[in-house]
C-alpha cells in the first residue's frame, strides 16, 4: 500500500477527445509526477510537480498538461487525444528532500478508439 | 528514448533458484533504484543503491553497481511463486533530481 490513489482505473476515449486523470497523494508528499507506460515498455516521464508548479518536463507535447493541487492531489490532462496516447498512466509521489525513492498509484488505463 | 537496457527481457525459474537481472544506462548518475510491477499495476520500490556505492542488500535482494561500466544487477535469492513480476530499474540523472528514466524491464516468472 503506498497511499497514491489515482482513478478512473480505466477509461475509454475516442481520438480527439480530452481526458483528466486524477492522482490523490499522501499528506506531506509535495512532489508528484506522471508517467506513461505503453505495453511492454518500462514507464516513461511526462512531467514533475513541486509544489503547484511544474519543475521537470520529459519529451511530450504541450497538450499534456497538469496540475498539482494543495491538498496533495494532482490531474493529468491530455487534449486532442492520439491512438498513441492509449497506455497505462501511472502517478508517483515523493517525499520533501534528497530521498529519490517514489511511491506509485496503481494506475489508469486508457484505451483510445 | 529511455535509457535503460534490461537484460534478459523474460526470465523463467523454479522456485527456490536464484533470479539474475541486468541493467545498462548511458549517462552518469545520481542513483540507480529497482522496482518491481505486477501483472501492469503500479510499481513498487524495492531497493536505491546511490553513486558511490557498489552493492546493497535488502532481504533477499542484493543489488551492485559498476559506474564505469554503466550497469547494475539485481539478485534474488531463493526466489518463490510470489516474486514472479516485471522488475525495472531505474536512474536518476546527475544533476536532475525527481524524473526518473526506468529501463524496458525484466519479466520473472517463478514456477512452483
Amino acid at each position: 500500500e503506498t497511499g497514491v490513489t489515482q482513478s478512473p482505473t480505466h477509461l475509454i476515449k475516442t481520438r480527439g477527445q480530452q481526458v483528466t486523470l486524477r492522482c490523490s497523494s499522501q499528506s506531506g508528499h509535495n512532489t508528484v509526477s506522471w508517467y506513461q507506460q505503453a505495453l511492454g515498455q518500462g514507464p516513461q516521464f511526462i512531467f514533475q510537480y513541486y509544489r503547484e508548479e511544474e519543475n521537470g518536463r520529459g519529451n511530450f507535447p504541450p497538450r499534456f498538461s497538469g496540475l498539482q493541487f494543495p491538498n496533495y492531489s494532482s490531474e493529468l490532462n491530455v487534449n486532442a487525444l492520439e491512438l498513441d496516447d492509449s497506455a497505462l498512466y501511472l502517478c508517483a509521489s515523493k517525499t520533501p528532500g534528497p530521498n529519490e525513492k517514489l511511491f506509485f498509484g496503481s494506475g489508469t488505463q486508457l484505451s483510445v478508439l | 528514448s529511455q535509457q535503460g537496457e534490461e537484460d534478459p527481457q523474460a526470465l523463467s525459474i523454479q522456485e527456490g533458484e536464484n533470479a539474475t537481472m541486468n541493467c545498462s544506462y548511458k549517462t552518469s548518475i545520481n542513483n540507480l533504484q529497482w522496482y518491481r510491477q505486477n501483472s501492469g499495476r503500479g510499481l513498487v520500490h524495492l531497493i536505491l543503491i546511490r553513486s558511490n556505492e557498489r552493492e546493497k542488500h535488502s532481504g533477499r535482494l542484493r543489488v551492485t553497481l559498476d559506474t564505469s561500466k554503466k550497469s547494475s544487477s539485481l539478485l534474488i535469492t531463493a526466489s518463490r511463486a510470489a516474486d514472479t513480476a516485471s522488475y525495472f530499474c531505474a536512474t536518476t540523472p546527475s544533476g536532475n533530481t525527481g524524473k526518473l528514466i526506468f529501463g524496458q524491464g525484466t519479466t520473472l516468472q517463478v514456477k512452483p
